[in-house]
């Protein structure tokens, strides 16, 4: 299986500021790299697909980059209905596996 | 408009078999690329991808999992069931089912979970 790292596993941050999530691949996967937002007590939303390709309705401060086995979320001025935690998976191959998620929180 | 609702009930003794169904509307699990999945979610744990059956019936199940895991579908009734057999409490969680458009793809649509207890 392939194995997702996500760095850090939580943060702490303002209003406004930008916020940068990465996430590691243990194999190449191309761009077949997804982020979710989960808030507590919802389902993950789907934010981000194909390493780069934004969601409609998604908020274009979102945004992802990255290929092979390094990805990353930007958020470019955090508001507050942003703070959430945050899931990479990849989809390259079965099974599909997640990250351990990053809690961004309020400072 | 595309919905999942999962469906199953809430506690479970340790020993037994979990029965779920998710029940969708809004498209079609007999058409090409569509794929249902089962997920699930521990307290305040990450997300783990559990099973997968495509249009075309294939399955697909977690690695470590996978002896306990049955996925089926009902492509009549929309309905995708999951059974996992010897439940323990380390399988309480909440269990979601989620669509993708092909294999490869994210889960775009979620239904909104239920939870599941495994306790004497």
């Amino acid at each position: 299986d392939i194995q997702m790292t996500q760095s850090p596993s939580s943060l702490s941050a303002s209003v406004g500021d930008r916020v940068t999530i990465t996430c590691r691949a243990s194999q190449s996967i191309n761009r077949y790299l997804n982020w979710y937002q989960q808030k507590p007590g919802k389902a993950p939303k789907l934010v981000i697909s194909a390493a780069s390709s934004l969601q409609s309705a998604v908020p274009s401060r979102f945004s992802g980059s990255g290929s092979v086995t390094d990805f990353t979320l930007t958020i470019s001025s955090l508001q507050p209905e942003d703070f959430a935690t945050y899931y990479c998976q990849q989809s390259y191959s079965a099974p599909p596996t997640f990250g351990q998620g990053t809690k961004v929180e309020i400072k | 408009q595309v919905t999942l609702r999962e469906s199953g009930p809430a506690l479970v003794k340790p020993t037994q078999t979990l029965t779920l169904t998710c029940t969708f509307s809004g498209f079609s699990l007999s058409t090409s690329g569509m794929c249902v999945n089962w997920i699930r979610q521990p307290p305040g744990r990450a997300l783990e991808w559990l099973a997968r059956i495509d249009w075309d019936d294939d399955k697909y199940y977690s690695t470590s999992l996978k002896t306990r895991l049955t996925i089926s579908k009902d492509t009549s009734k929309n309905q995708v069931v999951l059974t996992m057999t010897n439940m323990d409490p380390v399988d309480t969680a909440t269990y979601y089912c989620a669509r993708i458009l092909s294999p490869q793809s994210g889960f775009d649509y979620w239904g909104q979970g239920t939870p599941v207890t495994v306790s004497s």
